[in-house]
Order: C-alpha cells, then sequence, then structure tokens
C-alpha cells in the first residue's frame, strides 16, 4: 500500500485565489511527521510546512497551511491567496518515528503540479 | 537556516564512466545525509542512508556496487555512480538535517542532473 498518496496529478488555480492540494498517508506509527515541499522548475526542494503527530494545533506558515486530519490520515496543504511564483510541483512526505531519532529519511507521494493562472 | 550544497549541477558523461556527486553541509554537522533519485516527471525515492565513518544503508533494490557512498566527514557525502549507462540518468538529491539545532526538517540540496549518452 502506498504510504502516502496524492489524489491530484495537476491542479491550476487563479491568481490571488486559495487551492487545496490533497494528501493522505498509511501508517501504524504513533509518532510520525507529515511535510510539504515545493520544487520548482528548477529542481530544488524547498521546504514550506512541518506537521508532527502529536501537534494538537494545524501548522501554519505565512500563506500556507496544513489541514491536519488525524482520524481521516489527511495532511491537505491550503494556500491562500496565490501567486504567480507558486506553480511548481508540491510534494507531501511523511517520517515515520519519532523525529529525534536517526531515522530522519522521509517517503515522497508523486506530487501536485499547480499552475497558477492570471 | 541550514543549507546543503550539492556539486556539480548537471553532468553529462559516456557510458562506462564513473562519476561523482557531492554533497555538503554548509553550516552544520551531518552525521547522517539521504541520497535520493528522481526519474522525469516522478516523485523522489530514497536510494540510501549516508552514515558518517560507517557504511551506507542501501534501500531493497538499490545496488551497492553500483552506487558507491562515501560519509568521511561530518559535512561531506559523495555518491560515486560507477560504470554509469543511460538508464542511470536521472536527477540525484541529497538532503541532511541540522539535528543540532532540534529542527525536524530535512534540507535538500539543489540537485545534480545526470545524463549518460
Amino acid at each position: 500500500a502506498q504510504k502516502i498518496t496524492q489524489t491530484q496529478p495537476g491542479m491550476f488555480v487563479q491568481e490571488k485565489e486559495a487551492v487545496t492540494l490533497d494528501c493522505t498517508y498509511d501508517t501504524s506509527d504513533q509518532s510520525y511527521g507529515l511535510f510539504w515541499y515545493k520544487q520548482p522548475s528548477s529542481g530544488e526542494m524547498i521546504f514550506l510546512i512541518y506537521q508532527g503527530s502529536y501537534d494538537e494545533q494545524n501548522a501554519t506558515e505565512g500563506r500556507y497551511s496544513l489541514n491536519f486530519q488525524k482520524a481521516r490520515k489527511s495532511a491537505n496543504l491550503v494556500i491562500s491567496a496565490s501567486q504567480l511564483g507558486d506553480s511548481a510541483m508540491y510534494f507531501c512526505a511523511m517520517r515515520e518515528g519519532p523525529g529525534a531519532g536517526t531515522a530522519s529519511k522521509l517517503t515522497f507521494g508523486t506530487g501536485t503540479r499547480l499552475q497558477v493562472t492570471l | 537556516g541550514a543549507v546543503v550544497s550539492q556539486h556539480p549541477s548537471r553532468v553529462i558523461c559516456k557510458s562506462g564512466t564513473s562519476v561523482k556527486i557531492e554533497c555538503r553541509s554548509l553550516d552544520f554537522q551531518a552525521t547522517t545525509m539521504f541520497w535520493y533519485r528522481q526519474f522525469p516527471k516522478q516523485s523522489l525515492m530514497l536510494m540510501a542512508t549516508s552514515n558518517e565513518g560507517s557504511k551506507a544503508t542501501y534501500e531493497q533494490g538499490v545496488e551497492k556496487d553500483k552506487f558507491l557512498i562515501n560519509h568521511a566527514s561530518l559535512t561531506l557525502s559523495t555518491l560515486t555512480v560507477t560504470s554509469a549507462h543511460p538508464e542511470d540518468s536521472s536527477f540525484y538529491i541529497c538532503s541532511a538535517r541540522d539535528r543540532a539545532s532540534g529542527a525536524n526538517v530535512l534540507t535538500f540540496g539543489a540537485g545534480s542532473r545526470l545524463t549518460v549518452l
């Protein structure tokens, strides 16, 4: 079974609108972390936002927020007030196990390509 | 914030040659680094975990003799693609975590695009 599932291969959003990118995950660990990364066409992976499994509040970082629904095992990324520069691939990723250990490797979803239009 | 430098960013080589890719943590020490591979329009797949001063841990299906990893210092890990073939053409990207800072985030290098002719 896929550990990280991103069901939207591509999304379009108009500039200044909000958009939600879906991500569901599968793990039996109680302690885990969820991440969103942005990958522009240049290839680098840019960290956007992190949510720990024990965090009670949804993470927010500027225009990015993570809609964490633990019971549904979903961690959707919400981008508010979209900008043309937000056009990129977006990857959801999960770290299983506590972050304090050396097991920091991430498992990535297949990504969603976001296109922001005028 | 933590910075990971990766070099070269692009490399083109002939089939049968070996290519070395370097991954450096610039402002922090990384006892562990991770090497990922990304085929066009696909996700990142973990290849191996590079451990400073010891052998790398390879993911299932990754040939350790093909992809040699050396983590000789706390700031440098290298990936050598030996006897490269066209099917090895891919985007290779490394990452590390600044554990001393307490951050949960993996910082990625800018990636290395390998093209084998």
